[in-house]
């Protein structure tokens, strides 16, 4: 089976451009989460999603940074205007997560190497 | 809100050495505790878990035991081989699965030499 699939995989860009990185989810998962990762912070949750809609964006760092999920095979994180601060690994991870609380195991894409200059 | 503190790195041992990496936690209610493991230029991968108290996770060799008197869940191996050089990130189940957030460590980064 297919896991968690990102692209793209490395982007390299210039200050000012918009930048979009792409996700798709495990199948029949229901949870699909946004992460970043620098040797500095280490890693951060931006965003979740639960069946599709947003429920927790705190981790977002500022308004240049958005995230969408039109249907349930799919996602977007949109940074518009990068800055060179933006330069890190972003992960996409997916889950399915039941209402009874049983452990809720992520499984992890690849990552996109995001590289503003 | 709920916590985990994992052993800074980098550990650094040499092939068929013991290796415990430690993890605590904070946690409100019954979390699920895991262990993930990321290999250089890779994502995140569940390495083992735990859903309740004495339960043990093992994998590829690797255990870790859910001691909730001592709000902990250390990771172990009897003998490392090199390809076990990678980081390693403890993690629980936010307010007890209550959300589906996963909470964190910063991450050990394991260092095997030949």
């Amino acid at each position: 089976d297919a896991g968690v699939i990102q692209s793209p995989r490395h982007e390299v860009t210039e200050m000012g451009q918009e930048v979009t990185l792409r996700c798709k989810p495990i199948s029949g998962h229901n949870s699909l989460f946004w992460y970043r990762q620098t040797m500095m912070r280490g890693l951060e949750l931006l965003i979740y999603f639960n069946n599709n809609v947003p429920i927790d964006d705190s981790g977002m760092p500022e308004d240049r940074f958005s995230a969408k999920m039109p249907n349930a095979s799919f996602s977007t994180l949109k940074i518009q205007p990068s800055e060179p601060r933006d330069s890190a690994v972003y992960f996409c991870a997916s889950s399915f997560y039941r209402t009874s609380g049983a452990y809720n195991e992520q499984f992890f894409g690849p990552g996109t190497r995001l590289t503003v200059l | 809100g709920d916590s985990v503190t994992q052993m800074e790195g980098p550990v650094t041992l040499s092939e068929e050495a013991f290796l415990t990496i430690n993890c605590t936690y904070t946690a409100t209610g019954y979390p699920s505790l895991f262990w993930y493991v990321q290999y250089p230029g890779e994502g995140l991968q569940l390495l083992l878990k735990a859903t309740k108290a004495d339960d043990k996770g093992s994998n590829k060799g690797f255990e870790a035991t859910y001691r909730k008197e001592t709000t902990s869940f250390h990771l172990e191996k009897g003998s490392v081989q090199v390809s076990d050089s990678a980081v390693y990130f403890c993690a629980l189940s936010d307010q007890g699965g209550a959300t589906n957030k996963l909470i964190f460590g910063t991450g050990t980064l394991l260092a095997v030499q030949p």
